[in-house]
C-alpha cells in the first residue's frame, strides 16, 4: 500500500519556466511533509518542508503548497534552472514519529 | 554537508554470502536510518535506531539486521544475501528534535549475483 504517491515518473520543463511537481498521500495522520532532491550517485538532499498547520512555505525559488482536504502537495520551482535537473522525492511523516514515508520520485529535466 | 560516511560505496558479491554495510556519522545525532532505493519504489525504510543498542524495524526489514554499539556507527547486515537485495542503500541521520529533516549519505551500490 503506497501511502505517498508521485504519479509522474518524469517531467520536462524549459529553462526559465515554472516546474510543478505533485505528490498525493493517503494517510490523514501525516502532518509534516518534505521534499528532497537527488543527483545521480549522491544521497538525497533536503530541499523544503511544510507543516500541516500551513498551506504554503517559500524558500527562494522553491515553494511548497499543501492542500489537506485533497491530501495533495506540490513543489513549485520558479524560474527553473539547468541545475534543477534531478530526481525529486516527496516524503511524509507524523510529527515526533521520526520515520519518513517516501514517494517513488519524479525525474525533472530542465531543457535549455 | 552532514558528516555521514557510508562504506563500502560499491560492492559485488554472490548469493548466500554475508554482507555488512557501515554508516559512520560525526554529527552526534541520535537517530540513524537505513533505506533502500529501487526503481518504482522510491526510498523504503529497512531499520532505524533511536539510540545506542536501540533499534526498530521499518517497512522492508525481512532479511536484514542492524546493530548500533556506538552513537556514530550503524551497521546493516545481510546474513545471507539474495538477488532481491540488489539495490542502492542509503544511511540517514537526524537530530532528536521534532520536524528536523533527515540528512543522507551518498549511498552504497550493492550487487548480488
Amino acid at each position: 500500500d503506497q501511502q505517498v504517491k508521485q504519479n509522474s515518473p518524469s517531467l520536462s520543463v524549459q529553462e526559465g519556466r515554472i516546474s510543478i511537481l505533485n505528490c498525493d498521500y493517503t494517510n490523514s495522520m501525516f502532518d509534516y511533509f518534505l521534499w528532497y532532491k537527488k543527483y545521480p550517485a549522491e544521497g538525497p538532499t533536503f530541499l523544503i518542508s511544510i507543516s500541516s498547520i500551513k498551506d504554503k512555505n517559500e524558500d527562494g525559488r522553491f515553494t511548497v503548497f499543501l492542500n489537506k482536504s485533497a491530501k495533495h502537495l506540490s513543489l513549485h520551482i520558479v524560474p527553473s534552472q539547468p541545475g534543477d535537473s534531478a530526481v525529486y522525492f516527496c516524503a511524509a511523516t507524523i510529527q515526533g514519529a521520526q520515520k519518513l514515508v517516501f514517494g517513488q520520485g519524479t525525474r525533472l529535466t530542465i531543457n535549455p | 554537508d552532514a558528516g555521514i560516511t557510508q562504506s563500502p560505496r560499491h560492492k559485488v558479491t554472490e548469493t548466500g554470502t554475508p554482507v555488512t554495510l557501515r554508516c559512520h556519522q560525526t554529527e552526534n545525532h541520535r537517530y540513524m536510518y537505513w533505506y533502500r532505493q529501487d526503481p518504482g519504489h522510491g526510498l523504503r525504510l529497512i531499520h532505524y535506531s533511536y539510540g545506542v543498542k536501540d533499534t526498530d524495524k521499518g517497512e522492508v526489514s525481512d532479511g536484514y539486521s542492524v546493530s548500533r554499539s556506538k552513537t556514530e556507527d550503524f551497521l546493516l547486515t545481510l546474513e545471507s544475501a539474495t538477488s532481491s537485495q540488489t539495490s542502492v542503500y542509503f544511511c540517514a541521520i537526524s537530530e532528536n528534535r521534532s520536524n528536523q529533516p533527515q540528512h543522507f549519505g551518498d549511498g552504497t551500490r550493492l550487487s548480488i549475483l
